[in-house]
């Protein structure tokens, strides 16, 4: 049973492009969870969310970044217009419910 | 004030020493969670808690709810332990703490 996917592992774009993350839960698990590391800084929580529904989005900020869990597919954290405050850690991490959580090893995105 | 306060942030320990590592917090919870982050940056999840007492090997989680208190022990420490340990606590929101470095000396 593979554990939480998330590619790319790294990630590098211009200011004003978009980064796609992508994050392939554990097999059997419909929670997938969002976390931001910035440099020196500790983990946010930026957004929860279960196949095809956002339950929580309390620390997505409100411009330029989104995120979806279709019914079939990889969960996908989309961010627009990248700026060099986006550089960080991103790490999914997915839930069979609302309970343990299995973490990927994070896509580092780097802004330029 | 941060909703999830560590001690200590950094500690350092011989090899077999005795770790404690506490958290507390100020927010009501439904669960607490301690994550170990190695130095190339993957996390992963110790325990997770809402009362009691687990172990797991050489490692022990406590938590109090009534005054909102977790303690992560290792016992036998060895330097493969070196990471930063976080606390996070879930209820209405997700909160972390800033992580304690640990780094155990052969």
């Amino acid at each position: 049973n593979a554990g939480v996917m998330q590619n790319p592992r790294h990630l590098v774009r211009r200011r004003g492009q978009e980064a796609r993350l992508r994050c392939s839960p554990m097999k059997g698990h419909s929670h997938v969870y969002w976390y931001r590391q910035l440099p020196e800084e500790g983990l946010k929580f930026m957004v929860y969310l279960q196949k095809e529904n956002i339950i929580d989005e309390s620390g997505m900020p409100k411009e330029r970044f989104s995120a979806e869990f279709p019914k079939e597919g990889p969960s996908i954290l989309r961010i627009q217009q990248v700026v060099r405050g986006d550089s960080a850690a991103y790490f999914c991490a997915s839930s069979l419910r609302q309970d343990e959580q299995y973490f990927g090893p994070g896509t580092r995105l780097t802004v330029t | 004030k941060n909703e999830v306060e560590q001690s200590p942030q950094n500690l350092t320990a011989q090899e077999g020493e005795f770790i404690t590592i506490n958290c507390s917090y100020s927010v009501g919870i439904s669960a607490l969670h301690w994550l170990q982050q190695h130095p190339g940056g993957g996390i992963v999840s110790l325990f997770m808690l809402s009362s009691g007492k687990k172990k797991h090997g050489r490692l022990i989680a406590t938590i109090n709810i009534q005054e909102k208190h977790s303690s992560l022990h290792i016992t036998a420490s060895h330097p493969r332990d070196s990471a930063v340990y976080i606390c996070a606590v879930t209820g209405n929101q997700f909160y972390f703490g800033t992580g304690t470095s640990l780094t155990v000396i052969p």
